[in-house]
């Protein structure tokens, strides 16, 4: 069955970076492009943008192009998302999803909290 | 881009209840359209994919309806356990846009 596995909750200083990963199980990585999603407390959700792990080509919200990057390393089948200057305003849990072709998103991670703070 | 608003912000309901909650588009996405289940401390679920499609292993109490820009989920025979956020997604273009969201909430 599909999984993804995020990694575990990160505290971080204000103009630091944080990488989160995704590590994914199940089916062919390569196959499908990976999303992820950001969801500040109590608010909505947020496509940050996806990769394509076969090629790596990326697509990004305009509004996270200068915040996030987002990478995979197809030898262990984990997607990464790297936020960097980080603000209170990117407090927040981050997934990663997956897209099922016809569908939509089927499958999520378990999410990332993450906390900027001194 | 496109924008994404959902109608009401929260409505409150009892068991047996049919409600009805809306999602418009800001411009023509056709019928992609899906619609996700979001309780507190999990994950978003997919519910329904291009406006009306029932996703596998979701109760046929909920159905999606609409095209163009006016989209809407209804939930007939609402039990407890479907108090939750629902949210509505362009999906298939980017920017993948999610709508703000309803709550529902059970009296």
């Amino acid at each position: 069955q599909v999984n993804l596995l995020q990694s575990g909750a990160a505290l971080v200083k204000p103009g630091a970076s944080v990488k989160l990963s995704c590590k994914a199980s199940g089916y062919t990585f390569t196959d499908y492009y990976i999303h992820w999603v950001k969801q500040s407390h109590g608010k909505s959700l947020e496509w940050i943008g996806y990769i394509n792990p076969n090629s790596g080509y990326t697509n990004y919200n305009e509004k996270f192009k200068s915040k996030a990057t987002l990478t995979v390393d197809k030898s262990t089948n984990t997607a990464y998302m790297e936020l960097s200057r980080l603000t209170s305003e990117d407090s927040a849990t981050y997934y990663c999803t997956r897209w099922l072709p016809g569908y939509g998103f089927a499958y999520w991670g378990q999410g990332t909290l993450v906390t900027v703070s001194s | 881009n496109i924008v994404m608003t959902q109608s009401p912000k929260s409505m409150s309901i009892s068991v047996g209840d049919r409600v009805t909650m809306n999602c418009k588009a800001s411009q023509n996405v056709g019928n992609n359209i899906a619609w996700y289940q979001q309780k507190p401390g999990q994950s978003p679920k997919l519910l329904i994919y291009y406006a009306s499609n029932r996703y596998t292993g979701v109760p046929d109490r909920f159905t999606g309806g609409g095209y163009g820009t006016d989209f809407t989920l209804t939930i007939n025979s609402v039990q407890a356990e479907d108090a939750a956020f629902y949210y509505c997604q362009r999906i298939y273009n980017s920017p993948w846009t999610f709508g703000g969201g309803t709550k529902l909430e059970l009296k």
